[in-house]
C-alpha cells in the first residue's frame, strides 16, 4: 500500500500569504495525486488532479505540482475561505486508494 | 444541478447490517463511475468502494467480503450494503461520483460528493 505523507500537520498562515502544502508518497506515483479541500461539518471538494490540473470552477490561486513521490499544493494568497483541512490522495496502481492524513491550514 | 443524498445512516450493533443510500440527481449514476468514502470522526478519509458504469466493482481490502456496492438504475441511486459491521466502520460515509474533466471521466478522482451519512456501530 502507497502510503501519502503530509506536511505540516497544521500550517498558520495569514489572509493574503502564500500557502505551500506538501504531500510525500512512499514510493514513485508518476502524477496520480489529487488534492481536496474539507471545511468543518462539509464534504470535500476537488481541487486539483493529476497533480497539476485544477478541477472545473477552481480559482487559479491553486496550484498543484510534483511527480514521483513529492508533490506541492500552492496558494498563491489565502482568501478567509481559503482555512480548511487539505488531503492528498493517490491512484497509482490501486486498489487500494489512500489519502494522506490531512494538512490543517489556520488563520494567524 | 448535479447533487447527491445520502441516506441510511444510523446506531447499529456490531455484527449487524446496514444498507445506505445515495440518490442522486441531475445526471445518470448508470452512465458514471461511483464511490464510497468515508470518514471516521475526527480522523481522514478512507476510499472504501467503486463500481464502474460496467457494473465492476472495487473495494477496499477493510471492507471486502462485507461491504457490496450497487445500484439501482430504475431510481437513480447508489448503495451499499454492509454487513458484519465492527466497531471500527463507525464513519461517515460520503458517495462521490467518479471526476468527469472536459475531456473524459476519472473512476477515481472524486467529485461531486453527498453531504454524508453518519454510521455509529456500538453495543
Amino acid at each position: 500500500e502507497i502510503v501519502l505523507t503530509q506536511s505540516p500537520a497544521t500550517l498558520s498562515l495569514s489572509p493574503g500569504e502564500r500557502a505551500t502544502l506538501s504531500c510525500r508518497a512512499s514510493q514513485s506515483i508518476s502524477r496520480s495525486l489529487a488534492w481536496y479541500q474539507q471545511k468543518p461539518g462539509q464534504a470535500p471538494r476537488l481541487l486539483i488532479f493529476e497533480a497539476s490540473n485544477r478541477a472545473t470552477g477552481i480559482p487559479a490561486r491553486f496550484g498543484g505540482s510534483g511527480s514521483g513521490t513529492d508533490f506541492t499544493l500552492t496558494i498563491t494568497s489565502l482568501e478567509p475561505e481559503d482555512f480548511a483541512v487539505y488531503y492528498c490522495q493517490q491512484r497509482s496502481n490501486w486498489p487500494p486508494i489512500t489519502f494522506g492524513q490531512g494538512t490543517r491550514l489556520e488563520i494567524k | 444541478e448535479v447533487q447527491l443524498v445520502e441516506s441510511g445512516g444510523g446506531l447499529i450493533q456490531p455484527g449487524g447490517s446496514l444498507r445506505l443510500s445515495c440518490a442522486a440527481s441531475g445526471f445518470t449514476v448508470s452512465s458514471n463511475y461511483m464511490n464510497w468514502v468515508r470518514q471516521a470522526p475526527g480522523k481522514g478519509l478512507e476510499w472504501v468502494a467503486v463500481i464502474y458504469n460496467t457494473g465492476t466493482t472495487y473495494y477496499a481490502d477493510s471492507v471486502k467480503g462485507r461491504f457490496t456496492i450497487s445500484r439501482d438504475n430504475s431510481k437513480n441511486t447508489l448503495y451499499l450494503q454492509m454487513n458484519n459491521l465492527r466497531a471500527d466502520d463507525t464513519a461517515v460515509y460520503f458517495c462521490a461520483r467518479g471526476y468527469c474533466s472536459s475531456t473524459s471521466c476519472h473512476p477515481v478522482w472524486f467529485d461531486p460528493w453527498g453531504q454524508g451519512t453518519l454510521v455509529t456501530v456500538s453495543s
